[in-house]
């Protein structure tokens, strides 16, 4: 199947530095990517929702200046925490849908952020 | 009551046992997805559905439409395949893009 990779896969930080992650979609063109953050025992939460070209579209209560979102091309979508916090440490998760295959939707690895 | 009802919770099993893992939604859909999570954190999404029945290996997937009921199973369980199995639908709505996920499924597959 279709493989979306994240980068990195783990990573910490200080108290107020900022983080990027990267999800790229290795062999298709996604149009649409998501970014999640999932919580230990939890499911996945959506925090927002990104089209290639455009801004992305936030849930409420997901703060847009905090979690900076671009999709720059159709292969890349990086999600950045900026000023982090440690209630900021999460398991975030990207997922990217198929451009020619409307419901179909790959999962990358996930990025574990731990923010001393 | 969540739009995604998974049970049980939590399952522990032998290895070898048939195991059946379900899902109930509230709303039309256009998709189903059965997703697998290891204790690692990655996710593999194992079958999208939208009617019928599918295999892959010793996996199954059922969905029944009218009954908004789908069910995951796996035949001769193996402690590789302790993980969570997460159920997630995609709504009806023309363009609807997001996925709305269960609680997930624990399983644990004891030698």
């Amino acid at each position: 199947g279709a493989v979306v990779s994240q980068h990195p896969s783990w990573v910490i930080c200080k108290s107020g530095t900022s983080v990027k992650i990267e999800c790229r979609s290795l062999d298709f063109q996604a149009t649409t990517m998501f970014w999640y953050r999932q919580f230990p025992k939890q499911s996945l939460m959506l925090m927002a929702t990104s089209n290639e070209g455009s801004k992305a579209t936030y849930e409420q209560g997901v703060e847009k200046d905090k979690f900076l979102i671009n999709h720059a091309s159709l292969t890349l979508s990086t999600l950045t925490v900026t000023s982090a916090h440690p209630e900021d440490s999460s398991f975030y998760i990207c997922s990217a849908k198929l451009a020619e295959v409307y419901n179909e939707q790959f999962f990358g690895p996930g990025t574990r952020l731990t923010v001393l | 009551k969540n739009e995604v009802e998974q049970s049980p919770q939590n399952l522990t099993a032998q290895e070898g046992e048939f195991i059946t893992i379900n899902c109930s939604y509230s709303v039309g859909i256009s998709a189903l997805h059965w997703l697998q999570q290891h204790p690692g954190g990655g996710i593999v999404s194992l079958f999208m559905l939208s009617s019928g029945k599918k295999k892959h290996g010793r996996l199954i997937a059922t969905i029944n439409i009218q009954e908004k009921h789908s069910s995951l199973h796996i035949t001769a369980s193996h402690p590789r395949d302790s993980a969570v199995y997460i159920c997630a639908v995609r709504g009806l709505i023309q363009g609807a893009q997001k996925l709305v996920f269960g609680q997930g499924t624990r399983l644990t597959i004891n030698p």
